[in-house]
């Protein structure tokens, strides 16, 4: 069993529709980071936390401790949101490193 | 502000050959990182220096090497390239303060034939 589970693996919406992604994970941990990974293959860094919830434009992070549980949410979804969204868990005690999740690939459809 | 610089962008190499591929950062990061992203798979830690001066073992060690030869550069080594190393690799940078984004370079293209 993965220490860091991404669901659903694969996720095809219509533009306009709310989205979310969710990671959970089995292990302590300092901080949790979402990134975006583009078809080009860059990859972008989108949020960073450790408690609550974090917001930028139309994408929402949130995270549950006590239920090792986080979410990303999109609203109002467009097709240039389609990319693979990953999420990664920063290990307590560790130095500096990351468990990665697998990613859910999204496709949104115009 | 260039971030992370990786090179090259594509290598082709030949079964045995060795090559270096280089990262540099320009933020001031404390920490680096080597990965390897596979076909339609998730990216695999290889290496990773949460200082300079020091590197631990990833996933994914075996078959490469690597060297953070300052603050600003870290570099992976494939000593003896097999084709079972054919993948993006990818190298990132973090600040000591774990909350700041985690910066990527835009990744090697390798073949191995």
């Amino acid at each position: 069993k993965n220490e860091v589970e991404q669901s659903p693996q694969n996720l095809t919406a219509q533009e306009g529709e709310f989205i979310t992604i969710n990671c959970s994970y089995s292990v302590g941990i300092s901080a949790l980071h979402w990134l975006q990974q583009h078809p080009g293959g860059g990859i972008v860094s989108l949020f960073m936390l450790s408690s609550g919830k974090k917001k930028h434009g139309r994408l929402i992070a949130t995270i549950n401790i006590q239920e090792k549980h986080s979410s990303l949410h999109i609203t109002a979804s467009h097709p240039r949101d389609s990319a693979v969204y990953i999420c990664a868990a920063f290990l307590m005690d560790s130095n500096y490193q990351l468990i990665w999740g697998a990613g859910t690939k999204l496709i949104i459809k115009p | 502000n260039a971030g992370v610089t990786q090179t090259p962008k594509f290598q082709v190499l030949k079964t045995g050959q060795s090559m270096t591929l280089q990262c540099a950062q320009d933020m001031n990061h404390n920490s680096m990182y080597w990965y390897r992203q596979d076909p339609g798979m998730g990216l695999r830690l290889i290496y990773y220096s949460a200082s300079e001066g020091t590197t631990d073992k990833g996933e994914v060690p075996n078959g490469y090497n690597v060297s953070r030869l300052n603050k600003r550069e870290f570099s992976l080594r494939l000593e003896s390239a097999a084709p079972s190393q054919t993948s993006v690799y990818f190298c990132a940078s973090l600040s000591r303060d774990i909350f700041q984004p985690q910066h990527f370079g835009d990744g090697t293209r390798l073949s191995i034939l």
